[in-house]
Order: C-alpha cells, then sequence, then structure tokens
C-alpha cells in the first residue's frame, strides 16, 4: 500500500484565489511528521511546512495551511491568495517514528498547480 | 551562505560507465540522502547516511554506491549494472528531527 497518497495529478487556481491541495497518509505509528515541500521547473525542492502527530494545532506558515485531520488520516495543504509564483509541483511526505538522526520520508506522487493569472 | 551544492547539474553516461555525482553541504548536518526522481514519479530513496563513515540503503540502492568520508560531502556513483539511470537525482541533508534541505539536483542521461 502506498504510504502518501495525492490524487489530485494537477489543479488550476485563480490568482489571489485559495487552493487546497489533498494528501492522505498510511501509517500505524502512533509518532509520524507530515511535510510539504514545493518543486519549481528548476528541480530543487523547497521545504514549505511541518505538521508533527502529536500537534494539536493545524501548521501555519505564512500563506501556508496544513489541515491536519488524523483520524481521516489527511494533511491537505492549503494556500492563500495564490500568486503566479505557486505554479509548480507539489509533494507531500512522510516521517514514520519520532524524529532520530536521520528521517527517511516516503514521498507521494505530486500534484502540478498551475495559477491562471 | 549555507546550502547544498549539487554538482553537475547535467551529466551524460556511456553504456558500462560509472559516473558519481557530488553533494556537498556546509549546513553541519549530521544526515545526508541521496534520491531519484523519475519522471511523473515522487522522490525514492537511494542510500542516507546519519554520521561519518556509515551508510544505509534506502528502496532503490541496486546499482548504486556511496560513501562519507566526510561530514559535508555524500558523493553518489552510478554503476554500470544500474540498467535504467536516467532520472533526476537529489541530495538533501538534515539535522536531528528538522526537515531535509535539498539540493539543486542532478540531470542524468544516458548516451
Amino acid at each position: 500500500a502506498q504510504k502518501i497518497t495525492q490524487t489530485q495529478p494537477g489543479m488550476f487556481v485563480q490568482e489571489k484565489e485559495a487552493v487546497t491541495l489533498d494528501c492522505t497518509y498510511d501509517t500505524s505509528d502512533q509518532s509520524y511528521g507530515l511535510f510539504w515541500y514545493k518543486q519549481p521547473s528548476s528541480g530543487e525542492m523547497i521545504f514549505l511546512i511541518y505538521q508533527g502527530s502529536y500537534d494539536e494545532q493545524n501548521a501555519t506558515e505564512g500563506r501556508y495551511s496544513l489541515n491536519f485531520q488524523k483520524a481521516r488520516k489527511s494533511a491537505n495543504l492549503v494556500i492563500s491568495a495564490s500568486q503566479l509564483g505557486d505554479s509548480a509541483m507539489y509533494f507531500c511526505a512522510m516521517r514514520e517514528g519520532l524524529p532520530t538522526g536521520a528521517n527517511n520520508l516516503f514521498f507521494g506522487t505530486g500534484t502540478r498547480l498551475t495559477v491562471i493569472p | 551562505d549555507g546550502g547544498i551544492t549539487q554538482s553537475p547539474k547535467y551529466l551524460f553516461r556511456k553504456e558500462g560507465q560509472n559516473v558519481t555525482l557530488s553533494c556537498e553541504q556546509n549546513l553541519n548536518h549530521d544526515a545526508m540522502y541521496w534520491y531519484r526522481q523519475d519522471p511523473g514519479q515522487g522522490l525514492r530513496l537511494i542510500y542516507y547516511s546519519q554520521i561519518v563513515n556509515d551508510f544505509q540503503k534506502g528502496d532503490i540502492a541496486e546499482g548504486y554506491s556511496v560513501s562519507r568520508e566526510k561530514k559535508e560531502s555524500f558523493p553518489l556513483t552510478v554503476t554500470s549494472a544500474q540498467k535504467n539511470p536516467t532520472a533526476f537525482y537529489l541530495c538533501a541533508s538534515s539535522g536531528v528531527g528538522q526537515p531535509q534541505h535539498f539540493g539543486d539536483g542532478t540531470r542524468l542521461s544516458i548516451l
């Protein structure tokens, strides 16, 4: 079974509107972490936001927020006030277990977001 | 500036040839990682290292080798045993409990 599932291969959003990118995960660990990365066409992976399994509040970083629904095993990324520069691939990833020296991540297949002027 | 440097940006391999991808970091991170990305796919872990002189296989280690002689450096060798090496390779590093930070990647193609 896939540990991370992103069901939206592509999404379009109008500039200045909000968009939600879906992510569901599968783990039997009680302790885990969820990450979102942005990959522009240039290729580098840019860390956006992190949510720990024990965090009770949804994580927020500027225009990014993570809608964490533990019972549903979902960790959706919400981007508010979309900008043209937000056009990129977005990857959800998970670390199983407690954070240690090396935190191996399982990645989803990504969602390509296109912001329309 | 602190960061991760991967070189070269583009690399071409002939049949039967080994090639080495460089990854250097000045973030003072103990852990380093190599990932492979194929078109339309997420990242898959090749090898990772928690500390100097120690490294572990990831999900797709066959046909690859690494070394970790210095904290700052984690080179990846794509050997001739890797039958389908054409991909985008990303190196990352992390501190304890911290998100992974990535380099800009190396795109490897077969001639």
